[in-house]
């Protein structure tokens, strides 16, 4: 049964610091999402990324947000300097995507709490 | 953009009723609609979706309808049963533009807590 992987699961760390996020997706899919989970905005859409091309990033902060696809096995979100208000559930998703609108499969997750 | 309603954004139920979470979309071109369940601390899992070409698809317990012209879908729960009890979400997929290319992307409601009461 394949899965998204996500690490770290959890992550604490102090305003300022430079935070790393990675994600494997499913074998043979060619989309990647990057969402962003709070109680007060729910599933927000950060960026994604077709056959490691991005194709959408307006969701994510740009002075402070990276988001990159170093390989078809690898995305990465990154954070730097984070900020309290950074803290939130990261989740990746990936889906196969040919010519329409397909099922995304969610990770576990990454709790960041920027103190 | 797609802009997706969903209600109630809380619904408590006896253990054997039925639930119905309803959601609305903007976008008429969407044509991708599935719904996830996430229980607590753990990840958005799909329980079902529909597409634009048909208006009822059901699995067991749930089922979801699609009325296009009304831009608007729901989820179906009969005979609820307490590890029902989750947040659900519905979604509506992003379409084919102009120049034919699909984005891809899933449009959230902002989720619905179910609680199913023994």
């Amino acid at each position: 049964d394949a899965r998204v992987t996500q690490t770290p699961r959890h992550k604490v760390t102090e305003m300022g610091q430079e935070v790393t996020m990675r994600c494997q997706p499913i074998l043979g899919h060619n989309t990647v999402f990057w969402y962003r989970q709070t109680m007060m905005q729910g599933l927000e859409l950060l960026a994604y990324f077709r056959n490691r091309a991005p194709l959408d990033d307006s969701g994510m902060p740009k002075d402070r947000f990276s988001a990159e696809m170093p390989d078809a096995t690898l995305a990465t979100l990154k954070i730097q300097p984070s900020e309290p208000r950074d803290s939130a559930v990261y989740f990746c998703a990936s889906g196969f995507w040919q010519v329409r609108t397909d099922t995304q499969y969610f990770g576990p997750g990454t709790r960041l709490t920027v103190l | 953009g797609e802009n997706v309603e969903q209600h109630p954004s809380t619904l408590s139920v006896q253990e054997g009723d039925s639930a119905v979470i309803k959601c609305t979309y903007s976008d008429s071109a969407s044509n991708y609609f599935p719904w996830y369940k996430q229980e607590l601390g753990k990840r958005p899992q799909l329980i079902i979706d529909i597409r634009s070409n048909v208006g009822e698809k059901k699995d067991q317990r749930i089922a979801v309808t699609l009325n296009k012209t009304a831009k608007h879908f729901s989820l179906h729960i009969t005979e609820t049963q307490p590890e029902d009890s989750a947040v659900y979400f519905c979604a509506a997929g992003d379409s084919e533009n102009a120049g034919g290319t699909s984005y891809g992307k899933l449009t959230f409601g902002q989720g619905t807590i179910l609680t199913v009461h023994p």
